[in-house]
C-alpha cells in the first residue's frame, strides 16, 4: 500500500494569483495522477504526472495553466496559474503502481476557494 | 477510454446486502475492472478489481459476467460507514494506454438505519 500526503489541505486564495500543491508519497511508485473534483461531481483527470518529463495532459487541460512537476518517484507538484473562481474546487493527487491489475491510492485532497 | 454506466444513487437498510451494478459494454480484452468508493470528504479509497472471476476480499466481492459486459459489486452487510460514491472504473494493463482510472458518474449509496 502507499500514503499519499498533500498539501496545503485547504486554502483560499485571490484571483490571479497562482497556488502549488504538493503530492509525497510514502514509497517508490511508477505511475502519479492529478484529479480535480468541482462540487458535487465526479472527478476529472487533469494529467498524468512523468519523472523527469512534460507531463501529458488530459483534453481541457494545458500546460500553462497547470503546470506540473515530478522530480523523483515519490514527489509531484501542481500548480493552479492565474486563478478565477472557476477554479474552486478540490485538487487530488493519486499514485501507484503500472498496470491494470494494480491498485490506485489517493490523498485527501486539496480543498481550494478562489475569491 | 472505455466507458462503464451505473445508477445515480441506491438506498439500503442497514445490515442489508446492496448489489451495486455496472455496465461496460465496450470494455476490451485488457481492461480489469476496478471498484473505488469516496466517503464523504476523503479521496477515493480501493475496494476491489477483478478481470474474468469472481472475487471476494474484507471489504466486497465482486461479481462478472461470463462476456465481461457488467459486472455487480456486492455488500454483504451494509453498514452506516459504507454510505460514499462507488465507482466502477475499467483501467487498461497495457502500458501504451496510459494506465489511468477515468471516473465515471457513480452511484451514491445511501444506508439507512
Amino acid at each position: 500500500s502507499a500514503v499519499i500526503s498533500q498539501k496545503p489541505s485547504r486554502d483560499i486564495c485571490q484571483r490571479g494569483t497562482s497556488l502549488t500543491i504538493q503530492c509525497q508519497v510514502d514509497s517508490q511508485v511508477t505511475m502519479m495522477f492529478w484529479y480535480r473534483q468541482q462540487p458535487g461531481q465526479s472527478l476529472t483527470l487533469i494529467a498524468t504526472a512523468n519523472q523527469g518529463s512534460e507531463a501529458t495532459y488530459e483534453s481541457g487541460f494545458v500546460i500553462d495553466k497547470f503546470p506540473i512537476s515530478r522530480p523523483n518517484l515519490t514527489f509531484s507538484t501542481l500548480t493552479v496559474s492565474n486563478m478565477s473562481p472557476e477554479d474552486s474546487s478540490i485538487y487530488l493527487c493519486s499514485a501507484g503502481r503500472q498496470g491494470g491489475n494494480e491498485k490506485l491510492f489517493f490523498g485527501s485532497g486539496t480543498q481550494l476557494s478562489v475569491l | 477510454d472505455a466507458k462503464t454506466t451505473q445508477p445515480n444513487s441506491m438506498e439500503s437498510n442497514e445490515e442489508e446486502p446492496v448489489h451495486l451494478p455496472c455496465n461496460h459494454s465496450t470494455i476490451s480484452g485488457t481492461d480489469y475492472i476496478h471498484w473505488y468508493r469516496q466517503l464523504p470528504s476523503q479521496g477515493p479509497e480501493y475496494v476491489i478489481h477483478g478481470l474474468t472471476s469472481n472475487v471476494n476480499n474484507r471489504m466486497a466481492s465482486l461479481a462478472i459476467a461470463e462476456d465481461r459486459k457488467s459486472s455487480t459489486l456486492i455488500l454483504h452487510r451494509a453498514t452506516l460507514r459504507d454510505a460514499a460514491v462507488y465507482y466502477c472504473i475499467l483501467r487498461d494493463w497495457d502500458k501504451a494506454a496510459g494506465n489511468k482510472l477515468t471516473f465515471g458518474g457513480g452511484t451514491r449509496v445511501l444506508v439507512k438505519p
